[in-house]
């Protein structure tokens, strides 16, 4: 079955600190993963996107990583801000998959306390 | 703006009434697609547009949804006899064609409570 899990459901850390998103899945055949910030009440956002040969895409403080093998994903978050609270989806597309084959994970819900 | 925008943001209904939302994706974006989020979910396909052409539908999507898209461009997402399981938030997403990375552009979303 073709599923997405991420950990830890929710989150808390203090201000300025870093913190680690995990994403594991189990999608075939692989095509990409993309990881979506989601603010309350708000459309998911891109933060990044890899292909299989991608190992590490960074943008700004958010570095993702990519285990094809291991078919695990990261996402590190340094130096944390307030903004930084929200939802971070990891979404996985299937290859050769029509558009309705993004497999969506149920997305880690972190706070950022001053 | 050129960002999707998605109307109304809010909607409360009463259970068994009709209701159309609206989405209007960032100009010369081919594709829209639209999504149902419900709380501490990720949000789960519901259909795909490429111009005007509807190109798949989830099994999510009963008989009581129906989603337009006529001129290519703003689609409508129409729910009819609502019932309380179709509370939800309603995302749409556009792209524009071309490669299969394409990154979707997420409207901020209508949330439904239906009484």
């Amino acid at each position: 079955k073709n599923q997405v899990e991420q950990s830890p459901q929710s989150l808390i850390i203090l201000e300025g600190k870093n913190c680690t998103l995990q994403c594991n899945y189990t999608v075939s055949p692989f095509s990409n993963l993309r990881w979506y910030k989601q603010d309350t009440g708000r459309g998911p956002v891109s933060l990044t996107i890899m292909t299989f040969s991608e190992n590490t895409k960074s943008n700004g403080r958010y570095t993702a990583t990519l285990d094809a093998d291991t078919k695990q994903s990261s996402l590190h978050i340094t130096a944390s801000q307030l903004s930084d609270s929200a939802s971070y989806i990891c979404v996985v597309s299937r290859d050769g998959g029509s558009q309705g084959n993004l497999i969506f994970g149920k997305g880690t819900k972190l706070s950022v306390k001053p | 703006d050129t960002g999707v925008s998605q109307d109304p943001r809010h909607k409360i209904t009463k259970r068994g009434q009709n209701v159309t939302f609206r989405c209007d994706p960032i100009s010369e974006h081919n594709r829209l697609y639209w999504y149902r989020q419900t709380l501490g979910q990720g949000p789960e396909f519901l259909t795909y547009f490429q111009n005007e052409a509807q190109l798949e539908k989830s099994r999510l999507l009963s008989d009581r949804f129906s989603a337009e898209r006529p001129k290519g461009s703003f689609s409508t997402l129409e729910i009819q006899r609502t019932e309380q399981g179709d509370s939800a938030m309603y995302l749409c997403a556009s792209s524009p064609i071309g490669r299969p990375q394409d990154i979707q552009y997420f409207g901020a979303g209508t949330r439904l409570s239906v009484l």
